[in-house]
């Protein structure tokens, strides 16, 4: 089957900074995308999604951007924080797909200080 | 407070010893999920349950048994565990829309299992 993937699986970044985390997809038929975030010990948590129609979608302090022709889907952190250093999952699906998200494996996002 | 709630959150066990991990959500979810996370591998789908006593095969169900008799639980059941099947465990839910899930996730806070 297809998969998503990352490019990076470990990002530092200092306090302050900007992050970009990415992730490639291979499915074309995806519609829809989301990001978590998980801390160390915690369950995955839902920060942000897009779907196929949109370019950009912003949230707080975060934004994600999807570029549907070279299949790359990207969530930028504005101005990052301790306490954004987690492991950060991108997910596809195909909406009405009885099939839920496919996870990609992470990236690990360390913020120095 | 909105949550799935798994149970136990550690677990160690020998080989072939059956056992049973639980997971309720009080969010009236028709959608619920067990993934096992492994390092390197992500999230996979084990199990995934579309309504009371609807279930089907996600992407690793091989070793995996799970029952949804009511809407809130959806128990994952290991008959005989085996050392590869020490893992990260995570129990999800959604409300789902016909025969299709809804696309936000919502997580419990994982079950770290270890079969010696």
């Amino acid at each position: 089957g297809e998969s998503v993937g990352l490019h990076l699986p470990t990002l530092s970044v200092q306090e302050g900074d900007n992050s970009i985390i990415n992730c490639a997809y291979s499915n074309s038929a995806s519609d829809y995308f989301i990001w978590y975030k998980q801390e160390s010990g915690k369950g995955p948590q839902f920060i942000i999604d897009i779907r196929s129609n949109m370019d950009k979608r912003q949230g707080q302090r975060v934004t994600v951007l999807l570029n549907k022709t070279v299949k790359h889907l990207s969530l930028q952190i504005a101005a990052t924080q301790p306490g954004d250093s987690a492991v950060y999952f991108c997910a596809e699906k195909v909406t009405g797909s009885a099939r839920q998200l496919t996870f990609g494996s992470g990236t690990q996002l360390t913020v120095l200080p | 407070e909105a949550q799935v709630t798994q149970n136990p959150r550690y677990l160690i066990t020998v080989t072939g010893k059956k056992l049973t991990v639980t997971c309720s959500q009080n969010m009236n979810h028709e959608y619920m999920s067990w993934y096992r996370q492994d390092p390197g591998l992500g999230l996979r789908q084990i199990y995934y349950s579309m309504n009371v006593e609807v279930t089907d095969k996600g992407d690793v169900p091989e070793g995996y048994k799970v029952s949804r008799k009511e809407k809130r639980n959806f128990p994952l059941i290991l008959e005989s565990p085996s050392p590869n099947q020490t893992s990260l465990y995570f129990c999800a839910s959604s409300f789902g829309q016909g025969k299709t899930p809804r696309e936000k996730l919502f997580f419990g806070s994982g079950t770290q299992l270890s079969v010696l």
